[in-house]
């Protein structure tokens, strides 16, 4: 039972490029979700959802975008990255809303120059 | 924002009780409190859970008061693998989506 993948784990791109980060949960979780990290902070959230073919926007969504195609599969798509978009992103799963028992992925660690 | 308020920091000495406090005053009766940590950049580890009663697991215990407004969490003989940053959220199970962080406390065990 892997829990939480995410994919790549370490990651530099250059300022425009576009990457997504790849999540998936082999739990059969309905909650998913992405949150960033930069040092010092706590976690902030970019993007959840509450279902495949459903989705909306946490704290921080500008600059992302996400698709909810099936259960399993959340992943966060950098459109034109920006070094303010230099973070650790954690991918997240959970039974159910509101259920914040949540697993998380190891993150991953991006680095925009 | 977060719903809880939590002090930024805390040293414990190793083998001690830490009891690390969180605030959440206008939690609602159907809002549960959970905690996690996250040791230095892994990813955050779901530790326990709680509703109004005390809960106790492998792991550690949640003392929750009777007016529900504040917390405690209690890692009853600290270890140095314990340093971490841990964080208090309340939720309500299948109703909230947006489950928000706040900065947590940062705990240090000092040998």
């Amino acid at each position: 039972n892997a829990g939480v993948t995410q994919t790549p784990k370490f990651q530099v791109l250059k300022t425009g490029q576009s990457m997504t980060l790849q999540c998936a949960q082999d739990m059969n979780h309905e909650y998913m979700s992405w949150y960033r990290q930069d040092p010092g902070m706590g976690l902030r959230l970019i993007h959840y959802s509450v279902g495949a073919g459903i989705t909306d926007q946490g704290e921080v969504p500008n600059g992302y975008n996400v698709s909810r195609s099936t259960t399993e599969d959340f992943p966060l798509r950098l459109l034109s990255a920006a070094p303010s978009q230099t973070s650790v992103y954690f991918c997240a799963s959970s039974a159910d809303r509101g259920n914040t028992e949540a697993f998380f992925g190891q993150g991953t660690r991006l680095t925009v120059v | 924002d977060a719903k809880t308020t939590q002090p930024p920091s805390m040293d414990c000495a190793e083998g001690r009780a830490a009891n690390l406090p969180c605030n959440h005053s206008t939690i609602s009766g159907n809002e549960y409190v959970y905690w996690y940590r996250q040791i230095h950049s892994q990813g955050p580890q779901y530790i326990i859970h709680g509703l109004k009663n005390n809960e106790t697991n492998e792991m550690a215990s949640l003392i929750i008061t009777e007016d529900r407004k504040s917390s405690t969490l209690i890692l009853p003989h600290a270890t140095l693998r314990d340093t971490a940053v841990y964080y208090c959220i309340v939720s309500a199970w299948r109703r909230d989506d947006k489950i928000i962080f706040g900065k947590g406390t940062r705990l240090h065990i000092l040998p």
